[in-house]
């Protein structure tokens, strides 16, 4: 496809169980970054990756949360055991290469609600 | 550390009237700054970025920002709103050698006929 692309698009959840949020990065991006969204917090980063170096995982809040991508391309957003402060629009966004002059591309989101 | 503040939750303008959302950054070392748009229910879509080239950045529908490192600021602007100009404008900060972005609160725009 054409942009980045993120499934699934709502997931709704009780408060324990764990969860997988899948993101598909633009073709050819080396980097790829994972973020936050909630009405307390605004926007944070969570995890970036670049190529194949060992990810930032800086912004990760606890250890419940994880993130793989597998052969440079997709990527997956693990939540274990889930709260229902962990309730917000996951976005997934990926660049050329990284760096700060880059842009960022971002997708549509998953908002996931914790029961 | 870098932060951004965007001064306003909301800012409503009428039709045609002149747009202004404001950003001031907090940065140790010269910054690089975006500022980004999110339609309900999308993603957030790169409006324009400063990279340390001109200090007057012109980006997409019209909308352009000045940076100005004595008032460490990157405030938005639009001569003339449109309706379609409705939606939640977010500005960000980040530097060289650093790729991840920190982002303010966000300013919802609100245009009105």
């Amino acid at each position: 496809g054409a942009g980045v692309s993120q499934s699934p698009s709502n997931k709704v959840t009780e408060k324990g169980k764990d969860v997988e949020l899948r993101c598909d990065p633009i073709s050819g991006h080396t980097a790829l970054y994972w973020y936050r969204q909630s009405l307390g917090q605004g926007l944070e980063f969570l995890i970036y990756f670049q190529g194949n170096s060992a990810p930032d995982k800086s912004g990760l809040p606890s250890d419940r949360f994880s993130a793989e991508r597998t052969g440079g391309s997709v990527s997956t957003l693990t939540i274990q055991r889930t709260q229902q402060e962990d309730s917000a629009v996951y976005l997934c966004a990926s660049s050329v290469a990284g760096g700060g002059t880059d842009t960022q591309y971002f997708g549509p989101g998953t908002r996931l609600t914790v029961l | 550390a870098q932060s951004v503040t965007q001064l306003g939750s909301h800012v409503s303008v009428s039709e045609g009237a002149l747009v202004l959302l404001r950003c001031n950054y907090s940065s140790s070392v010269p910054p690089y700054l975006f500022w980004y748009v999110q339609y309900p229910n999308q993603g957030l879509q790169l409006l324009l970025k400063y990279t340390s080239a001109a200090t007057l950045v012109k980006g997409i529908n019209g909308f352009e920002a000045e940076f100005k490192k004595s008032e460490t600021s990157f405030h938005l602007t639009k001569p003339s709103a449109h309706m379609s100009d409705a939606a939640e404008y977010f500005c960000a900060v980040t530097r060289s050698g650093y790729s991840t972005l920190t982002f303010g609160k966000g300013t919802m725009l609100l245009v009105s006929p």
